[in-house]
């Protein structure tokens, strides 16, 4: 059974005040591995896809790395409007339907 | 973006009662997926289509079914709505590739009383 576990499960921050989120897993064979963004009582909206390990992607004050059991999410001086929930998922290579499986998120909150 | 709409965006049902929530997407995804999110237990999934009448389990599927007459339709009933059901429900699209995952529609809160 493919599984998502992430850490914390809340952080707050001040601004400016870099730190990293957390994504550990298993899955029988890694087709992918996702972070999106949630905020309060809208869809996740998707940041990065990851595929092997060592892969890096950035995206303004995020960057997305990845190994053979745990992702990272660093965030470089963060400001309030990066206050959100993150979430990790991980698509496998066995199985149909390219179903993704989630952990629960870290919400970050992000103060002046 | 892909054009996805959940409907409708709340709503409130007693025990015991059908409830049905629609998906809409307007670019002819094959693939649509129903998920529920409750604090603690994140994303689950419910069920998927990977086509037209063409559905399949997920983790939660008790007290569920679905159906997909049409490509851009994707419909999540309760049969006999509990408690337990009470949640936010999310639809979402496989975009076409592997790069981006899922898109999600905004959700329906679903309360049962």
């Amino acid at each position: 059974e493919d599984q998502v576990t992430q850490s914390p499960e809340a952080l707050r921050l001040q601004e400016g005040e870099s730190s990293s989120l957390n994504c550990s897993y298993t899955v029988s064979g890694l087709r992918g591995l996702f972070w999106y963004r949630q905020d309060p009582g809208k869809g996740p909206e998707f940041l990065f896809t990851l595929y092997s390990a060592g892969e890096e992607k950035e995206k303004e004050r995020l960057k997305a790395t990845l190994t053979k059991k745990e992702s990272f999410l660093h965030i470089t001086a963060p400001k309030p409007e990066d206050s959100a929930t993150y979430l990790c998922a991980v698509r496998a290579r066995t199985g149909g339907g390219n179903k993704l499986t989630f952990g629960t998120g870290t919400q970050l909150k992000v103060e002046l | 973006d892909a054009g996805i709409t959940q409907s409708p965006r709340h709503k409130v049902t007693e025990t015991g009662t059908p409830v049905t929530l629609r998906c809409h997407q307007t670019e002819n995804h094959r693939y649509m997926y129903w998920y529920r999110q409750d604090p603690g237990h994140g994303l689950r999934l419910i069920h998927y289509s990977y086509g037209v009448k063409d559905t399949d389990k997920g983790e939660v599927s008790d007290g569920y079914s679905v159906s997909r007459s049409k490509t851009e339709d994707f419909l999540l009933t309760l049969e006999s709505a509990t408690s337990s059901q009470t949640s936010v429900y999310f639809c979402a699209i496989r975009q076409d590739g592997d790069n981006y995952g899922y898109t999600f529609g905004s959700g329906t809160r679903l309360t049962v009383v």
